[in-house]
């Protein structure tokens, strides 16, 4: 069974641009989450999708949102980037909940100039 | 929120020799919790998990314990491999399905 991918893997943007990343998950699976990491603060949760909708929200501003399509694969964007952007974006697929173990994807790599 | 906390930033152990991971966590209505992997350049790779209802869970070389009274979570890594280097997090998750991950622990194995 293939794992979860994201893509693009790497991306370059530019301050107040806006940023579009894409997360399959495992077959089968209709939670996926979103994540942040970064260096300095770790893994920070973002959202949860499941069924097409936003369960759970993390605390980070109303530039970072998400969706999830009726196929369970799910998009996050982020509008008007900043420089503290720049982080490894990290997607997780569940089965049912999100007390289901959770399978990270690589992660796309964001840097923002 | 709830924070999830590692004793130690970095651990080091001779390679053959067993590891303890540890991780205190302080909400106690937390239910699940997860042990993951991540070596440089991936995404964390699950390990091994536990829910509350446990205190020992084994996996190949890997055994995680589970002390409810004094909120502690525990890795124990067997015979630990120049593979096992990595950073490990713990995870937990209480019933409103999100995940809570420590700052992370990084294993250095020497040969």
């Amino acid at each position: 069974k293939a794992g979860v991918t994201q893509t693009p893997r790497y991306l370059i943007k530019t301050r107040g641009q806006q940023v579009t990343l894409s997360c399959s998950p495992i077959s089968g699976h209709r939670s996926v989450s979103w994540y942040q990491q970064t260096p300095g603060q770790g893994l920070q949760f973002l959202f949860e999708y499941f069924s097409e909708t936003q369960r759970n929200k993390g605390n980070f501003p109303g530039r970072f949102s998400g969706r999830q399509f009726s196929n369970s694969r799910s998009e996050m964007n982020v509008s008007t980037l900043e420089l503290g952007d720049s982080a490894l974006y990290l997607c997780a697929s569940g089965v049912v909940t999100g007390e289901d173990t959770q399978y990270f994807g690589p992660g796309t790599r964001l840097t923002v100039l | 929120g709830e924070s999830v906390g590692l004793h130690l930033p970095t651990l080091s152990v001779q390679e053959g020799d067993n590891s303890i991971i540890n991780c205190a966590y302080s909400n106690s209505a937390s239910d699940y919790f997860i042990w993951y992997k991540q070596e440089s350049g991936k995404g964390p790779q699950f390990i091994i998990d536990i829910r509350s209802n446990m205190d020992k869970r084994q996996g190949q070389r890997v055994t995680v314990l589970l002390n409810k009274t004094v909120k502690h979570l525990s890795l124990q890594i067997a015979a630990t491999q120049p593979g096992d280097s990595a950073v490990y997090f713990c995870a937990e998750t209480f019933p409103l399905n999100k995940f809570y991950f420590g700052s992370g622990t990084k294993l250095n194995v020497k040969p």
